[in-house]
């Protein structure tokens, strides 16, 4: 069964801060995809990542940087100087490539305050 | 630019009551999703359609029904709307690729609606 885990329920940092959100997976498959999105306040999930499990290369984006690691089955999400526009909750999501059919399985989300 | 509308952005709604949650997409996605979001809960899938009249169920099916008629509107129902059904209820839509293009059992992103916040007083 697949199962992603957001340990961290609530961060806070003062702006400019590095912030690191953690994303912890299970599954049974060899081939399957990551996601990292955002959902500000305004309440629309915003799609910011997918990867799939072949490409163990991190991936940077402005200020925005994923670590993939499979050995520990992680997919970090790190925002580098953080801005108060960067306040949302964030989830991490999974999905087998049983078919291109699969929905995805989302963590419970990090709600990130991030404070002038 | 993919979008997903919902039909309500808030929806205040009786016990008893039926009621009708309507999602259009306009990119032709094959898929479609329900997911209900509570607090320290995340998102919990409800229904999905990966066809039109196709439908499967996730992991809370339970007080719902679904309905996909036409490829770009996916519809869902509470029979008999109950308290514990407030929430705020989500739509998405992605599409599944084809074996034409080569992409075949890739999998996509979803793209999600603004969301309705339901509350069933």
């Amino acid at each position: 069964a697949q199962k992603v885990t957001q340990a961290q329920t609530e961060i806070s940092v003062v702006e400019k801060e590095d912030v690191t959100l953690d994303c912890v997976y299970e599954t049974r498959d060899t081939t399957y995809y990551l996601f990292w999105y955002k959902q500000p306040p305004s309440g629309e999930l915003v799609f910011l990542i997918r990867r799939n499990s072949f490409d163990e290369q991190n991936e940077i984006s402005g200020r925005y940087s994923w670590n993939f690691q499979k050995s520990t089955s992680s997919f970090n999400f790190t925002i580098t100087a953080s801005q108060v526009v960067d306040s949302a909750v964030y989830f991490c999501a999974l999905s087998e490539a049983l078919s291109g059919n699969t929905p995805l399985v989302f963590g419970k989300g990090t709600r990130l305050s991030v404070i002038a | 630019d993919v979008k997903v509308t919902q039909s309500s952005r808030y929806l205040v709604k009786r016990t008893g009551e039926k009621v009708f949650l309507e999602c259009v997409q306009d990119m032709d996605h094959e898929n479609m999703f329900w997911y209900r979001q509570d607090p320290g809960l995340g998102l919990r899938l409800i229904y999905f359609s990966y066809d039109v009249k196709m439908k499967e169920k996730g992991d809370i099916p339970e007080g719902y029904s679904v309905s996909r008629e036409k490829k770009e509107r996916f519809s869902l129902i509470l029979e008999s709307a109950s308290t514990n059904q407030t929430s705020m209820y989500l739509c998405a839509s992605k599409t599944r690729g084809n074996e034409a293009s080569g992409n075949w059992g890739l999998v996509y992103e979803q793209y999600f609606g603004p969301g309705t916040r339901l509350t069933v007083t």
